[in-house]
């Protein structure tokens, strides 16, 4: 079972549609949680950081931890094709920055 | 966050030779990290790049395949060495910033294919 799963799509949504991308993991010592975003030949870009569980909210994106099911969530509002890119979830325990990478998802929107 | 930029961005290179990418960044960080982004696979660290001593590898990699270099706390270089297909794969820089909690940030990343 690897570390990190998450569905790699493709996810294809119109756009102005709310968008959710899922990961779940299986050690329960992960404390932080990333969401990066990553266009076509382009470096991860950080979207949202959590520590612990929790919601998190940054405009139109919305970060969610649930630890008690080890269920992370980015839900991205109002969508618009500027947000299809591939969207890598993140994980780590505290005091380390080795952080465990889901595979990502691609995420399409259509205008 | 930093500007994190490598060289080369791209690069088609031969079979059983080397290439080295250099990751120069904005401002003075104390982490710096190397990972390997193959394709549709996750990101894997390779090492961590300590500067003035040896980088710490993980599991899988090793010195003589990834020589790594951190001379001062704003620069460090990744070799691919003797590199075959398998080696082709975007390699990224990475550094976490101590005004920035545990996040990490990337660079654009060097995009490698060995023929």
């Amino acid at each position: 079972q690897k570390e990190v799963e998450q569905d790699p799509g493709p996810l294809s949504v119109p756009e102005g549609a709310i968008v959710s991308l899922n990961c779940t993991y299986s050690n329960s010592a992960f404390q932080y949680f990333m969401w990066y975003r990553q266009y076509s030949r382009k470096g991860p870009e950080l979207l949202m950081y959590t520590y612990s569980s929790g919601n998190k909210e940054d405009g139109r994106f919305t970060a969610q931890v649930d630890k008690s099911s080890k269920y992370i969530s980015l839900f991205i509002r109002d969508s618009q094709p500027s947000d299809s890119a591939t969207y890598l979830c993140a994980t780590t325990t505290s005091g380390t920055y080795k952080y465990i990478f889901g595979t990502g998802t691609r995420l399409k929107v259509l205008a | 966050s930093a500007v994190i930029s490598q060289k080369p961005s791209r690069d088609i290179c031969q079979r059983g030779t080397s290439l080295t990418i250099q990751c120069q960044v904005d401002s003075q960080v104390t982490m710096m990290f190397w990972y390997r982004q193959q394709p549709g696979q996750s990101l894997t660290l390779i090492a961590t790049a300590n500067q003035g001593s040896e980088a710490t590898y993980e599991s899988g990699f090793v010195i003589d395949k990834f020589p790594i270099s951190r001379p001062n706390l704003t620069f460090s270089t990744l070799t691919v060495s003797n590199m075959s297909p398998e080696d082709s794969s975007i390699y990224l820089c990475s550094v976490a910033l101590a005004s920035s909690g545990n996040t990490i940030y990337f660079g654009e990343g060097s995009w490698l294919t060995v023929v």
